[in-house]
């Protein structure tokens, strides 16, 4: 698609329990990238995609979080035994290449709420 | 990753030229420039991006000094619409890093 869309765009959980974020990249795009808002306006990066190979995982919390990037599918975020501190809004973005001087295409967002 | 310093908050009126200046002091030979825009419940927009001298597209104008040490962004006649929260990013990475931005409001 021309888009990043993300689903769901809102996802509530109790605390313990798993949530799972999907993203489809702009069709033709190799790159994805997850980023996590927890206050407003900071975002922090995640994790990176090259295809369906992990291409930078250094801001991924190792305990809890994981993500794939399968042919053929949505990509995904997978957080389990949530926590509140997990409350953020996770955007996906992609790009063509993953050079710094490449624009990032941003999905509008998945608010995940831990209660 | 250079850090960069842009106003909190910014008010202008539809027709208005819009000007947000960020400074960089501390920008390595490798870096790009880049600007997003945010709406609420929105992920962030790509606006523009240079690495010196002037670049215009179809919806800003980016003006970047000699020395690189800041850069503005120029916004023409602004509408209603254009209310949002606009980044400027200092980088050579790929991991995006967005400050606090600046809140522009445009009134009627």
């Amino acid at each position: 698609g021309e888009e990043v869309a993300q689903t769901p765009k809102h996802l509530v959980r109790g605390e313990g329990q798993k949530a799972k974020l999907y993203c489809a990249p702009i069709k033709g795009h190799s790159y994805v990238f997850w980023y996590q808002q927890v206050l407003k306006n900071e975002f922090k990066f995640l994790i990176s995609f090259q295809n369906e190979n992990v291409f930078d995982e250094t801001g991924m919390p190792k305990e809890r979080f994981s993500a794939k990037c399968l042919p053929n599918s949505p990509c995904s975020l997978e957080i389990q035994a949530t926590k509140l501190e997990d409350s953020a809004v996770y955007f996906c973005a992609s790009s063509r290449v993953g050079q710094s001087n490449q624009p990032q295409h941003f999905g509008d967002g998945t608010r995940l709420s831990i209660l | 990753l250079a850090k960069t310093t842009q106003p909190i908050s910014m008010d202008s009126y539809e027709g208005q030229e819009v000007n947000i200046t960020c400074s960089h002091n501390n920008i390595a030979t490798n870096d790009y420039i880049t600007w997003y825009q945010q709406f609420p419940s929105q992920g962030p927009r790509f606006i523009i991006q240079g690495y010196k001298t002037k670049v215009t597209n179809e919806v800003a104008s980016l003006f970047i000094p000699a020395d690189r040490k800041s850069s503005t962004l120029s916004l023409p006649r602004v509408s209603l619409s254009d209310t949002a929260v606009y980044y400027c990013l200092v980088a050579n990475d790929y991991k995006l890093s967005f400050g606090a931005g600046t809140t522009v409001t445009v009134r009627a």
